[in-house]
């Protein structure tokens, strides 16, 4: 067990509204990630930071907006959402290998399910 | 670049057999990890077994081992002894071993254990 939590679980918006995601972690790791997962894609990475407000955008990252303002909170924002919005989000945390044993491994939060209708 | 092909897209096995899931890779970096995680009906992401490029044995954990070939870019997960509880999807990924570590999934395979 990680020590992740992720906020809400699930969620039903409508298509224009805010909507924030939160993740939370409870054993320091620097890391911290956001995919997204869609039927036939995967898991695809959002933005992830590397540190109390260094974030930077991974592979599907329009749309979305992230901060890092406690290393135990990674928060990430749908300023407006849309219907493609509509997905399974995971958050995720790793440390950089070498620091701790196992750290070269990320590990998951419990996912949150968003529809955006 | 990195990318993640599996090319299985569901696999159906007799409880007890092994099962081998397929997993080629392509990437630039001269360092690398490969992860498989498995994810239940339940939804959560589970890591199942890490491999290092620079590793020079095929990584194991418990039933789980990692058939990695380094030439051919495939890092296949074998299952001994498969059980009905291996009925999952299961993602093979890959990260460089530099910067954020990044991972990079691919689509996934369904496995289902038949009774």
């Amino acid at each position: 067990d990680a020590g992740i939590t992720q906020s809400p679980r699930h969620k039903v918006t409508e298509t224009g509204t805010p909507v924030t995601l939160r993740c939370h972690q409870t054993e320091n790791h620097r890391y911290m990630y956001w995919y997204r997962q869609d039927p036939g894609h995967g898991l695809r990475l959002i933005h992830y930071s590397y540190g109390v407000k260094d974030t930077d955008k991974g592979e599907v990252s329009d749309g979305y907006s992230v901060s890092r303002s406690k290393t135990e909170d990674f928060l990430l924002t749908l300023e407006s959402a849309t219907s493609s919005q509509t997905s399974v989000y995971f958050c995720a945390i790793s440390e950089p290998a070498g620091h701790l044993k196992g750290t070269d491994t990320q590990y998951f939060g419990p996912g949150t399910r968003l529809t955006v209708l | 670049a990195q990318k993640i092909t599996q090319t299985q897209p569901g696999m159906f096995v007799q409880e007890k057999e092994a099962v081998t899931l397929d997993c080629t890779y392509d990437t630039s970096d001269p360092s690398y990890g490969l992860f498989w995680y498995k994810q239940p009906s339940s939804g959560e992401m589970i890591f199942l077994i890490y491999q290092g490029s620079y590793d020079q044995q095929n990584a194991t954990e418990g039933r789980y081992s990692l058939n990695f070939q380094k030439a051919r870019k495939s890092a296949n997960l074998v299952i001994s002894a498969s059980q009905l509880g291996d009925s999952a999807m299961y993602f093979c990924a890959i990260r460089g071993l530099q910067g954020a570590q990044k991972l990079v999934f691919g689509q996934g395979t369904r496995l289902t254990i038949n009774p």
